[in-house]
């Protein structure tokens, strides 16, 4: 099974300023078509987790562009900027590449 | 608006099965998978399978292949996981969730359920 590894596991931000997530992936996410299979999930307390970017890098409905991700075919950001208090949760990066689809441990991020 | 809603909460006995819904709304039900994703309490995402609800055709984690069972019912536009001979390692929250388009991810996500296995 593809293992992704998240760092940091915790991230304590100042609202306004920027929060960076870094996923490793233990193989390589490009598919065959071209296609980086690496998505992006936020699940804030008490809910269900949300989309937040699909194909390593293009921004779901509805989610604002303070949102970006960018990367290679193992090594991914995702990148938070001007971070608010609705940003709180954790972070999960996830892959569909093959079966069983797989997902990181997470990334709580935090206000101070 | 699409819309996953799941069965409540349950409480059962080690050894029983369960059988957990995923009644689905606001879009066309055989036209996209619904998988399903177990989280353990203050855990990660483990993804169990899924199931397409035009043929029936399911896909499972090896891990959760002699646990969960997978099926829908078109004439509802539900779809079920059956949970069997339940440990205290299947108590968890368990969401259903639809597979977008293309490779958009998995875009519509159920409340979640929770199962407490326990005597």
């Amino acid at each position: 099974d593809i293992v992704l590894t998240q760092a940091p596991l915790s991230v304590s931000v100042t609202p306004g300023e920027s929060a960076s997530i870094s996923c490793r992936s233990s193989k390589s996410l490009l598919s065959s078509k071209g296609i980086t299979s690496l998505y992006w999930y936020l699940q804030r307390p008490g809910k269900s987790p949300q989309l937040l970017i699909y194909q390593m890098s293009n921004l779901a409905s509805g989610v604002p562009d303070r949102f970006s991700s960018s990367g290679s075919e193992t090594d991914f950001t995702l990148k938070i900027s001007k971070v608010e208090t609705e940003d709180v949760g954790v972070y999960y990066c996830g892959h569909r590449l093959e079966y069983p689809n797989t997902f990181g441990a997470g990334t709580k991020l935090e206000l101070k | 608006q699409v819309n996953l809603l799941q069965s409540g909460a349950a409480l059962v006995k080690p050894g029983a099965s369960v059988k957990l819904s995923c009644k689905a709304s606001g879009y066309t039900f055989t036209d996209y998978y619904i998988h399903w994703v177990k989280q353990s309490h203050g855990k990660s995402l483990e993804w169990i399978g899924y199931i397409n609800p035009n043929s029936g055709y399911t896909n499972y984690n090896e891990k959760f292949k002699s646990k969960a069972t997978l099926t829908v019912d078109k004439s509802t536009n539900t779809a079920y996981m059956e949970l069997s001979r339940l440990t205290s390692e299947d108590s968890a929250t368990y969401y259903c969730t639809r597979r977008g388009r293309g490779y958009t991810g998995f875009d519509y996500w159920g409340q979640g359920v929770m199962v407490t296995v326990s005597s």
